[in-house]
């Protein structure tokens, strides 16, 4: 079973709706992460979360949301999608020391 | 301004020469860097690291090198395989802060 799994792999949603995409690991890691990749930009940081009870914002924040569940589940939600959120989202994890990231599968999101 | 540049988005190799990727920073503040490699609809996966200590390291087929005074990095690889083709990522950050990743470069391995 793989280390890092997130739900839905892929999904088609319209401007304004609500949607959550969520992350799951096994690996007992407290540090967990959520990216945006988009052509010719690289991975961008949106939130990140150093343990249940410490939440931080990333390099885009801004139109996303999150939530961390428990230690092994952190979920990233846009409150009110639009299409410039269309991107493949990626939740990976580390350790304390933080200096490996394990990725989950991705998301590929569009946004209509 | 992107802090981690890789200035070509693609490079195609063939079977069993050398691949050379190349990654320059901004950052004088980054002390330790990694590569990912990606395959179509998986995440990326972790390939190897140097820390801004050393000037090189090596793992198996890999190797990485650090030339901290032009604040560039490159990762080698030989013999390149078809199984090599995808993208590679450069990542870099100063030590207990976030990761800054570049843009990526597209391998792609000629048989």
């Amino acid at each position: 079973d793989a280390d890092v799994t997130q739900t839905p792999r892929n999904r088609i949603t319209k401007t304004g709706k609500r949607i959550m995409l969520e992350c799951s690991q096994t690996k007992g890691h407290d540090r967990m992460y959520w990216y945006r990749q988009d052509p010719g930009l690289g991975l961008r940081l949106i939130y990140y979360s150093f343990d249940v009870k410490d939440i931080n914002k990333g390099e885009i924040s801004d139109g996303y949301s999150v939530s961390r569940q428990a230690q092994a589940k952190f979920s990233l939600s846009l409150e009110s999608a639009i299409p410039n959120q269309t991107a493949l989202y990626f939740c990976a994890t580390s350790g304390f020391s933080g200096e490996t990231q394990y990725f989950g599968p991705g998301t590929r999101l569009l946004v209509l | 301004d992107q802090q981690v540049k890789q200035n070509s988005p693609s490079l195609s190799v063939q079977e069993g020469r050398i691949s050379i990727l190349n990654c320059d920073y901004t950052n004088s503040m980054f002390d330790y860097f990694l590569w990912y490699k990606k395959y179509p609809a998986e995440g990326p996966t972790f390939l190897i690291s140097i820390s801004s200590i050393k000037d090189k390291n090596e793992d198996g087929r890999f190797t990485v090198f650090l030339n901290k005074s032009a604040k560039h990095l490159s990762l080698h690889i030989v013999p390149s395989q078809p199984g090599d083709s995808a993208v590679y990522f450069c990542a870099a950050y100063p030590y207990g802060q976030n990761f800054v990743f570049g843009p990526g470069t597209r391998l792609s391995v000629l048989p």
